[in-house]
């Protein structure tokens, strides 16, 4: 069966240090992949996007996600985490758009 | 600016009501979605349309009803046959072009009293 998983429901970082957040997925091909973000009671913007290529993809507001197909992960960092990072990141799998799979989130708290 | 406005915000319904969420975009995208999130549940989807004048029920999609006449708007009506309506609605857009990439509107907050 298709999923994705994402095994934190809730990590707490201080502010500056470094930030990875997993994600795994089952699907029967390589998927298109993404990461998402969701401020408290906001829609979700997108951070940035996997479909071919390069493993490493750069994001939006310093983000990065490795693409790892052995691993069937697509895990989220950023060298050093601010304030206003503090929501709620979801990573997506789909072949398209109509049949995208969420995981279920992780919020992100930041202490200063 | 372009974007997706959903309306209203919040929204508070009786028992045995139905009520519609509206989603508006100004992109021109072809493809719209409504999805449902609930804590720790991610989002599922409800109801999408590739097409005016065609849409295709999601994962949920009992208890909701759609109708997509223009292709700026996709309302979304949660009946009485819902078992649990409240929950954060959110309706998306993309336009097809391989891109795959969904655009958000800011959600539509639903509680059933």
């Amino acid at each position: 069966a298709q999923s994705v998983t994402q095994p934190d429901i809730h990590i707490t970082v201080s502010e500056g240090a470094s930030l990875e957040l997993r994600c795994n997925y089952s699907y029967g091909a390589t998927p298109y992949l993404f990461w998402y973000v969701q401020s408290p009671g906001q829609g979700l913007q997108l951070l940035l996007k996997y479909f071919s290529g390069d493993t490493l993809v750069q994001g939006i507001k310093g983000f990065e996600a490795e693409f790892k197909r052995s691993q069937s992960s697509f895990n989220l960092r950023k060298p050093s985490v601010h304030w206003s990072d503090a929501a709620e990141y979801f990573c997506a799998v789909g072949a398209n758009t109509d049949k995208l799979i969420f995981g279920t989130g992780t919020r992100l708290q930041v202490f200063p | 600016d372009g974007g997706i406005t959903q309306s209203p915000k919040y929204l508070f319904r009786k028992e045995g009501q139905n009520v519609t969420l509206s989603c508006e975009q100004n992109l021109n995208h072809d493809a719209m979605y409504w999805y449902r999130q609930d804590p720790g549940q991610g989002l599922r989807l409800i109801y999408y349309s590739q097409i005016v004048n065609d849409f295709q029920k999601g994962d949920i999609a009992e208890g909701y009803s759609v109708s997509r006449e223009k292709k700026e708007s996709f309302p979304l009506t949660v009946t009485s046959a819902q078992k649990n309506p409240t929950a954060f609605y959110l309706c998306a857009s993309t336009d097809r072009s391989g891109a795959n990439v969904l655009t958000f509107g800011a959600g539509s907050r639903l509680t059933v009293l």
